[in-house]
């Protein structure tokens, strides 16, 4: 079983719509957890960190529910430079950094 | 000043040469990563490492060895290539800690034919 599942879309949705993905893990001992956000042929990059109280940086709000074990990311307004593949991580003890499938968003005009 | 970089960015060999890529971090940071993102773009934790331990994702080969000559480094070798090995390979690097978010070099393109 995988560490962390994600929906691999694809997603497309139109210029200004709001996309939510969620994102559950395995390990309840899983001790920090982040949105990354990789474009095409380039490497993965942060996003934003989720916190437990949830936390919001402009159109992007993040999500964490541990007693369900599972992480979202709400995009509102969606711009076209928005269109990338946004993976959930999960940080478990012993410092093991895993990675979901990764999503596919396709913002069209 | 590139943070994680990474050496070579492409890669073309032949079927059971032996080669390695080269990671190297100026940030200071204590733990380091290989991971292997295949065709499927699923980014698979290979290896991560700090100055305590070496920890193995059990279903990689013991064809991949991580080697790391001081902090700075984790060079990747891989014995025998095989075909099913051409993937993109991502070095990254961390603090180790709880909430510290990992940094990635630009990937190396493996193709083995």
């Amino acid at each position: 079983r995988k560490e962390v599942e994600q929906d691999p879309g694809p997603f497309n949705v139109p210029e200004g719509a709001t996309v939510a993905f969620n994102c559950t893990y395995s390990n309840s001992a899983s001790q920090s957890f982040f949105w990354y956000r990789q474009d095409c042929r380039k490497e993965p990059k942060l996003l934003m960190s989720v916190y437990s109280s949830g936390n919001e940086d402009g159109r992007f709000t993040a999500q964490l529910n541990r007693a369900s074990q599972y992480i979202s990311l709400l995009i509102r307004d969606s711009k076209l430079s928005d269109s990338a593949t946004y993976l959930c991580v999960v940080n478990i003890p012993g410092n093991q950094f895993y990675f979901g499938t990764g999503t596919s968003l396709t913002v069209i005009p | 000043d590139t943070a994680v970089s990474q050496t070579p960015k492409y890669l073309v060999t032949q079927m059971g040469n032996d080669k390695s890529i080269k990671c190297e971090q100026n940030l200071g940071h204590d733990t380091m990563y290989w991971y292997k993102q295949d065709s499927k773009k699923f980014l698979k934790i290979m290896f991560s490492y700090n100055n305590k331990e070496l920890i193995i994702n059990e279903t990689v080969p013991n064809r991949f060895s991580p080697k790391s000559p001081d902090k700075a480094h984790l060079n990747l070798h891989i014995n025998s290539l095989e075909l099913g090995d051409s993937a993109v390979y991502f070095c990254a690097s961390r603090v180790t800690g709880r909430d510290t978010e990992a940094f990635f070099g630009q990937g190396t393109r493996l193709t083995v034919v």
